[in-house]
């Protein structure tokens, strides 16, 4: 079963740019979430799709959105990109239910210059 | 929001040397999970607790949530260069699959 792929696994942007990420899960998953990993903050929670709707939400500001597709795949994206946005996206996938075992891709490193 | 407070931030040893890495909070955890992430790649479930006491062993590596069940630690044993990555605690009772990383311990591990 391939694994969580997530496109482009690379990128550089300029401030004020957009950026869209995208997300395929593990055949048969439900549930796509996004991180974002910087050595200052660590990994923290973006938000969870589920079904084709959020179902949780991190403490990002609304620069940084979101949707699903009805196959499961997902994207992100940014707007109006900062300098403080480069960092290393993460999806993660996972049948759906609550607390089960989520699977990571292997990231989208984005450099803001 | 639970803050998940990992201890030591670096290590590095050398292969065959015993380690133990820290996971603690002030608050009590539900469940917590480990993962490994090794570079260019997404973390990887290690082990989930749920027990306060319990210790779960996988291979070299040993897991023990403590008795309140508000820290956790992970000891290798023989630590082998294959054991390299950062080691990240977490939260899974965020809601939905939502995950609270731990700052995370990045270990090296030299021949």
């Amino acid at each position: 079963k391939a694994g969580v792929t997530q496109t482009p696994r690379y990128l550089i942007k300029t401030r004020g740019q957009q950026v869209t990420l995208s997300c395929s899960p593990i055949s048969g998953h439900r549930s796509v979430s996004w991180y974002q990993q910087t050595p200052g903050q660590g990994l923290q929670f973006l938000f969870e799709y589920f079904s084709e709707t959020q179902r949780n939400k991190g403490n990002f500001p609304g620069r940084f959105s979101g949707r699903q597709f009805s196959n499961s795949r997902s994207e992100m994206n940014v707007s109006t990109l900062e300098l403080g946005d480069s960092a290393l996206y993460l999806c993660a996938s996972s049948l759906g239910g609550t607390g089960e075992t989520q699977y990571f891709g292997p990231g989208t490193r984005l450099l803001v210059l | 929001t639970q803050l998940l407070e990992q201890s030591p931030q670096f290590l590095s040893i050398q292969e065959g040397e015993n380690l133990t890495v820290y996971c603690n909070s002030s608050s009590v955890f539900s469940s917590l999970q480990w993962y490994r992430q090794e570079p260019g790649e997404g973390p990887v479930l290690l082990v989930t607790v749920v027990t306060g006491g319990e210790v779960k062993k996988l291979k070299r590596l040993t897991f023990q949530f403590g008795d309140a069940r508000k820290d956790s630690s992970l000891h290798i044993t023989a630590a082998q260069p294959g054991d390299t990555g950062l080691y990240l605690c977490a939260d899974p009772t965020g809601g939905g699959n939502k995950l609270t990383f731990g700052t995370g311990t990045q270990l090296k591990v030299e021949l």
